[in-house]
């Protein structure tokens, strides 16, 4: 059983980098696909990046000059980093798990508001 | 690139049964059989019902099936529950190589 927690500040300033970790438990970073998706309130998901076992990322293309999905497998966890951010970034952040061509599992999701 | 299309809501009464579609393009629905259908329930995380098209995983009810015809995927709930109200999103693998969500439909059951 794959378990997944996401980490980091809930409250970032306009103009600085967002920054979450994912930690993860039940299965070994370097053997699988892992991705962030975000969702602002009342709104609909919205996927961001993915790093797969080779350490080659992929980003959506909206967001791509602002966002990098890292790993650290001593740590067993995966990042992720958001620059520039303003109050449109604000939304609940899940890390996951990709598989079988899509999201399989989902942490809890963590809030981060934007704002000064 | 662009989201899926979903409708915003559907709904049905308990015991009938809805289908919700989810129209890409032939980059990301129509490209690969790598269409996922989600549920979220308000406050929680979502929950992967249907992967590759078709496939439930273990412990999702057989009331719930996915089907695709071109770059249209849909989902299907027959004998409706309440507990299946919620929020429903497809996605799909692109040729990019990336993941694409639909805007999520709202089901209500009545």
């Amino acid at each position: 059983q794959v378990q997944l927690q996401e980490s980091g500040p809930g409250l970032v300033k306009p103009s600085e980098t967002l920054s979450l970790t994912c930690s993860v438990s039940g299965a070994s970073i370097s053997d699988y696909f892992w991705s962030w998706v975000r969702q602002p309130a009342g709104m609909g998901l919205e996927w961001l990046g993915r790093i797969i076992p080779s350490g080659s990322t992929n980003y959506n293309p909206s967001l791509k000059s602002r966002v990098t999905v890292s790993r650290d497998t001593s740590k067993n966890h995966f990042s992720l980093t958001l620059s520039s951010v303003t109050a449109a970034d604000t939304a609940v952040y899940y890390c996951a798990r990709w598989d079988q061509g899509g999201i399989k599992d989902w942490g809890q999701g963590t809030l981060v508001t934007v704002s000064s | 690139q662009s989201a899926l299309t979903q409708p915003a809501s559907v709904s049905g009464s308990p015991g009938q049964s809805i289908t919700i579609s989810c129209t890409g393009t032939n980059s990301d629905v129509g490209a690969y059989n790598f269409v996922s259908w989600y549920q979220q329930h308000p406050g929680k995380a979502p929950k992967r019902t249907i992967y590759e098209v078709s496939n439930r995983p273990s412990g999702v009810s057989y009331r719930l099936s996915g089907s695709k015809s071109g770059n249209t995927a849909s989902l299907t709930i027959s004998g409706l529950q309440a507990e299946d109200e919620a929020d429903y999103y497809c996605s799909s693998y692109t040729t990019s190589s990336t993941l694409v969500f639909g805007g999520g439909t709202k089901l209500t059951v009545l």
